[in-house]
């Protein structure tokens, strides 16, 4: 079945370094791809998604191409702040509109000032 | 936008009891999904419904079961608790045809 690989955490950065958060996925079809993001004690919040090959999906700084080449999603800020130390998941939709999401295991980011 | 909201946050049950967790979707959603998620794990899909179906679930025994209501609330309900049913679980609404979910900030589940 479709599956979801991320880069394993945790990650530990300083404030304003350059993040990269790799992502890689199996699916038969065209899935859509997204980053979520879980603060402590929170549910997911949606961080950015992309619906085809070659878009880019961008939100707050953050940014992920979707790659159908590689089968990639990776996510990147160029400077990262205390405030973006979570939990970031990378997740795949099988279809279009709505249907399941598969996660990835989820990679723990702490940035330290 | 209310966002979506889950009841109760924490609960506490003892092994083979009941439970029933219940989520309010947002408004204007009207696909709601249910997800269990074990500590330091990514996020399991369990089943979603639309419009008052199930159209689809994940690899969960039938011990697991859901309704969803005309006002496309939700309930999650698990019987004969057992000890690996500690999670977080999170119930995610969507309208139909959009990629894309809001979650709620979900119930933690312990099992003891």
């Amino acid at each position: 079945g479709d599956s979801v690989t991320q880069m394993e955490g945790p990650v530990t950065l300083s404030e304003e370094a350059f993040l990269t958060i790799n992502c890689t996925y199996t699916a038969t079809g065209y899935p859509s791809l997204f980053w979520y993001v879980q603060y402590p004690g929170e549910g997911l919040q949606l961080l950015l998604k992309a619906t085809k090959a070659d878009d880019k999906g961008s939100n707050k700084g953050f940014e992920a191409t979707y790659r159908k080449e590689t089968t990639s999603f990776h996510l990147e800020k160029g400077s990262v702040q205390v405030s973006d130390s979570a939990v970031y998941f990378c997740a795949l939709s099988e279809e279009k509109g709505a249907q399941k999401l598969v996660f990835g295991q989820g990679t723990r980011l702490t940035i330290n000032p | 936008e209310t966002g979506v909201t889950q009841s109760p946050t924490h609960l506490i049950k003892t092994r083979g009891q009941q439970v029933t967790l219940r989520c309010s979707s947002q408004s204007g959603h009207n696909t709601v999904s249910w997800y269990q998620q074990a500590l330091g794990q990514g996020p399991q899909f369990i089943f979603q419904y639309y419009r008052e179906e199930e159209n689809g679930r994940g690899n969960f025994p039938p011990r697991f079961s859901g309704l969803q209501f005309p006002n496309y609330s939700s309930e999650l309900n698990v019987n004969a608790l057992e000890l690996d049913d500690s999670a977080l679980y999170l119930c995610a609404s969507s309208p139909q045809g959009v990629d894309g979910y809001t979650f709620g900030s979900g119930t933690r589940l312990t099992v003891v």
